[in-house]
Formats: C-alpha cells, sequence, structure tokens
C-alpha cells in the first residue's frame, strides 16, 4: 500500500489529452511538500519529468505539466503519443516518515 | 552530466546480507544527497534512503532496523547493506542523485539523475 495514491492505469489516443491524479495526505502533500513526477518507459530506469510547480528539466516537452489542490496533484500529457506509453510515478516528501513516498504508479496506454 | 552506475552481486541467499556499490561520475559526490531506491518485480518504487556527502543518514522506517548507507567521497562512491534478507527483498535497486530547493518553507526534494538498475534475486 503506497502512501500516495495513483489510478492504476489511464489510457487515451494519440493528439489527446489525459490526466493522472495523485492523492495523498495532511503529512505529504496538503503539507506543502511539492510533487514530482517519474516516467518510467518500459526496461529502463524512471526519468525525472517534471519537479515543483511545473519544472521540467531540459529536454522534457511542455506537452507534460502538473498542478496542486489540496493533498492532491495531477500530471497532464495533451497531444498524447505513441513514445509517451510508460509508467507515471509521483513522489514527495513525508514529514510522519521523514523521508520520500512515492505514488503506485500509473501505467499510461496510448491507443 | 552526472552519470551513476550500480553494481554487486546478482544472486544473495536468503538470511544474508545485500550489498551493492553505486560510482559516480562526471561530478563530484560532494555537496548533494545520495539515495537508494528499488523495485520488486512488477511493482512500484519504493525509497529505501538517504545519505549526505557528509555521511549523515536518514532511512524508510519499514527497512530502518536492516538498512545501512555509506559514503566514500575518495573513491566518489555511496554504497547499501542489506541484512537477513528474504524473498521480499528480491528487487531492481537504483542509485539517485538527490537535488532539493526550498519552497514553503520546507526542503523539497526529488530524484534527478538515475542509475540503469540492478537486479537482486534472494534465492537459495
Amino acid at each position: 500500500q503506497s502512501v500516495l495514491t495513483q489510478p492504476p492505469s489511464v489510457s487515451g489516443a494519440p493528439g489527446q489529452r489525459v490526466t493522472i491524479s495523485c492523492t495523498g495526505s495532511s503529512s505529504n502533500i496538503g503539507a506543502g511538500y511539492y510533487v514530482h513526477w517519474y516516467q518510467q518507459l518500459p526496461g529502463t530506469a524512471p526519468k525525472l519529468l517534471i519537479f515543483g510547480d511545473n519544472n521540467r528539466p531540459s529536454g522534457v516537452p511542455d506537452r507534460f505539466s502538473d498542478s496542486k489542490s489540496g493533498t492532491s496533484a495531477s500530471l497532464a500529457i495533451t497531444g498524447l503519443q505513441a513514445e509517451d506509453e510508460a509508467d507515471y510515478y509521483c513522489q514527495s516528501y513525508d514529514s510522519s516518515l521523514s523521508g520520500s513516498v512515492f505514488g503506485g504508479g500509473t501505467k499510461l496506454t496510448v491507443l | 552530466q552526472v552519470q551513476l552506475q550500480e553494481s554487486g552481486p546478482g544472486l544473495v541467499k536468503p538470511s544474508e546480507t545485500l550489498s551493492l556499490t553505486c560510482t559516480v561520475s562526471g561530478g563530484s559526490i560532494s555537496s548533494y544527497y545520495w539515495s537508494w531506491i528499488r523495485q520488486p518485480p512488477g511493482k512500484g518504487l519504493e525509497w529505501i534512503g538517504h545519505i549526505y556527502y557528509s555521511g549523515s543518514t536518514n532511512y524508510n522506517p519499514s527497512l530502518k532496523n536492516r538498512v545501512t548507507i555509506s559514503v566514500d567521497t575518495s573513491k566518489n562512491q555511496f554504497s547499501l547493506r542489506v541484512s537477513s534478507v528474504t524473498a521480499a527483498d528480491t528487487a531492481v535497486y537504483y542509485c539517485a542523485r538527490v537535488d532539493y530547493y526550498y519552497d514553503s518553507g520546507s526542503r523539497q526534494y526529488y530524484f534527478d539523475s538515475w542509475g540503469q538498475g540492478t537486479l537482486v534475486t534472494v534465492s537459495s
């Protein structure tokens, strides 16, 4: 059972917009800790996708964006492409655990 | 561009100690936090713990009694030891660099560079 809750799967057709939610609690997202997002392509290591308030590392397209409200956050992907098919993880810090926590991951399928 | 590479045995017997090393290249290990993260086959990511280059550590409470992370700045390496392993410790183990910034009065930690991962199987 992950501290942060994500839907197991989402899907969308090429060109569409999809969102992936990440729900936490008052000791992590609700306490003011930001959510960061990672993309894991099949058979590879996770890669930082977004950190903080919509900060993207060099090379990450602006089709990826995030938002936060209360104890939840969301990753939005617009203009869906076949290459976006991957697992996506959210991560934050939890003050009660004094460490980093991850969501269980969401598998994105491009139809 | 910093690069990280995990190394160590791919097979460990139950009740023994798992030992892995992460070698950092393309940058200094100093002035950063460094972390270990694992992923059981077909499952999600689990943070194991992190170490500052000075040697201070923080561990996942669920693993704290069995985990030790250490750093060797002269070799630009940091290491992981997990004692009394069971089949539940079978996973791909990743090392990662931790960066952070301040916002809302708190440090916001995230993992900005990852190693490729190494599969460790616990089996007799």
